[in-house]
């Protein structure tokens, strides 16, 4: 079946320095889905960081980048210079067929002042 | 951006009990869900509604479970009776079309 797989967490990085968070996904039942990074900042609900829809694309939102892989079936989350108020769990997910959302089991990230 | 709120936070209730979780989706949305995240374990798709009708649900959804949007209020799930593996944070989602999804805070539910 579907399913998205992400680095294991926790991960922790240095403020300033540079993150890349794993994800590769199988999709047995459309050739290219939706891809998307979510994120939970403490205390708050999930919210959309960014989401690609097209093989070969970028996206990018507030510093972070994910490139759409088809190739190697990846749509890791990349950012040159980590805040502090990176500090959240990230999820990676993919979606098709009427937009039920398959996701990864979610990356907590922290950031190290 | 838009907001989609749950109503309780939290809850607990004794084993057999009904429950109903409520979602006040983004107001002008047609597509609605429930997902399904157990303590430590990955977020998993419950259910979809539009149009007044269930579109797909997944293994998890059992025949306990129900859900409904009368006349436009809350998008509910109710769980009639519950076990203890219904213990979970329940998330509820809303779309336009079916694109970007926006979710709920959560609600926590113990089955004791």
């Amino acid at each position: 079946g579907d399913s998205v797989t992400q680095t294991e967490g926790p991960v922790t990085v240095s403020e300033s320095e540079s993150l890349i968070i794993n994800c590769t996904y199988s999709a047995t039942s459309i050739a290219y889905p939706n891809l998307f990074w979510y994120v939970r900042y403490p205390g708050e609900g999930l919210q959309l960081l960014l989401k690609v829809i097209t093989a070969g694309q970028k996206g990018s939102s507030r510093g972070f980048e994910a490139t759409y892989n088809k190739e190697t079936t990846s749509f890791h989350l990349q950012k040159a210079s980590v805040q502090e108020s990176d500090s959240a769990v990230y999820y990676c997910a993919l979606n098709y067929n009427q937009g039920k959302l398959i996701f990864g089991q979610g990356t907590k990230l922290s950031i190290k002042p | 951006g838009p907001k989609v709120l749950q109503i309780p936070s939290h809850q607990i209730i004794d084993m057999g009990q009904m429950v109903t979780l409520n979602c006040d989706p983004v107001s002008n949305h047609l597509y609605f869900y429930w997902y399904k995240q157990i303590l430590g374990q990955q977020m998993e798709f419950l259910v979809n509604f539009y149009n007044g009708k269930v579109m797909e649900k997944s293994k998890l959804f059992k025949d306990q479970f129900s859900v409904e949007r009368p006349d436009g209020s809350y998008f509910t799930l109710k769980i009639q009776p519950t076990a203890l593996e219904d213990s979970a944070v329940y998330f509820c989602a809303s779309s336009f079309l079916q694109d970007t999804q926006y979710f709920g805070p959560g609600t926590r539910l113990l089955v004791l």
